[in-house]
């Protein structure tokens, strides 16, 4: 299946330490995003990388993608206690149906003041 | 302004009633979505609109049924409710339909199932 699976499922840091989570899929995107989720709410889109690009940054957020080994990552660098959060990562391509967005079960980060 | 908007945010029923979730999207996008949130926090996609018409329809019971009167608005519909449809439902709203975009969600709805 094309959804993504993001890894650690959980991650514990210090207020200013960096932050990484990776994601691997498994067929052809057109796109990879990235989005974060707050306890009780809906989903923020933080950053969309497509596939013909290899990295992308938004503030203090560093997206890489690796299509050759069907991965992403997601750095946060110098984290706050405000990036406590799930991120998700999405792939967004062509698949049974037709083109769409298709989630992962996402990575739960800590982030202790 | 809240861009996506669904409710209620919280909805306890009993087996075997009928709900209605409601959505409406003010950014003038042509194509929503919705999606069922797991226990395990997997967000799957359930339906997408695309300018009131059907496009993609992910195998869901045909006890869901979603509405859409128009392109602004995107309404689910779950008859008969079980026990197994208890999960966070997120409407959502995108410009384009092709998944090349990014999406703006609504808060979610809390369906609980007793």
């Amino acid at each position: 299946s094309q959804q993504g699976e993001e890894d650690p499922q959980a991650l514990s840091i210090q207020e200013g330490e960096n932050a990484t989570m990776n994601c691997s899929y498994k067929t052809s995107i057109n796109n990879l995003q990235w989005y974060r989720q707050n306890s009780g709410r809906g989903l923020v889109h933080l950053i969309l990388i497509r596939s013909n690009e290899r990295e992308k940054h938004s503030g203090r957020l560093r997206v890489t993608l690796d299509t050759s080994k069907k991965s992403s990552s997601l750095l946060i660098t110098a984290s706050r206690a405000a990036d406590t959060a799930s991120y998700f990562c999405a792939t967004g391509g062509l698949n049974t149906g037709g083109f769409k967005t298709i989630f992962g079960a996402g990575t739960r980060l800590f982030v202790k003041a | 302004d809240t861009a996506v908007s669904q409710t209620p945010k919280y909805l306890v029923t009993q087996m075997g009633n009928d709900k209605s979730i409601k959505c409406e999207q003010n950014l003038g996008h042509d194509t929503m979505y919705w999606y069922k949130q797991d226990s395990k926090k997997f967000l799957k996609i359930m339906f997408s609109y695309n300018n009131k018409e059907l496009i993609i329809n992910e195998t869901v019971p045909n006890r869901f049924s979603p509405k859409s009167p128009d392109k602004a608005h995107l309404n689910l519909h779950i008859n008969s409710l079980e026990l197994g449809d208890s999960a966070v439902y997120f409407c959502a709203s995108s410009q384009i339909p092709t998944a090349n975009t990014e999406a703006f969600f609504g808060q979610g709805t809390r369906l609980t199932v007793v």
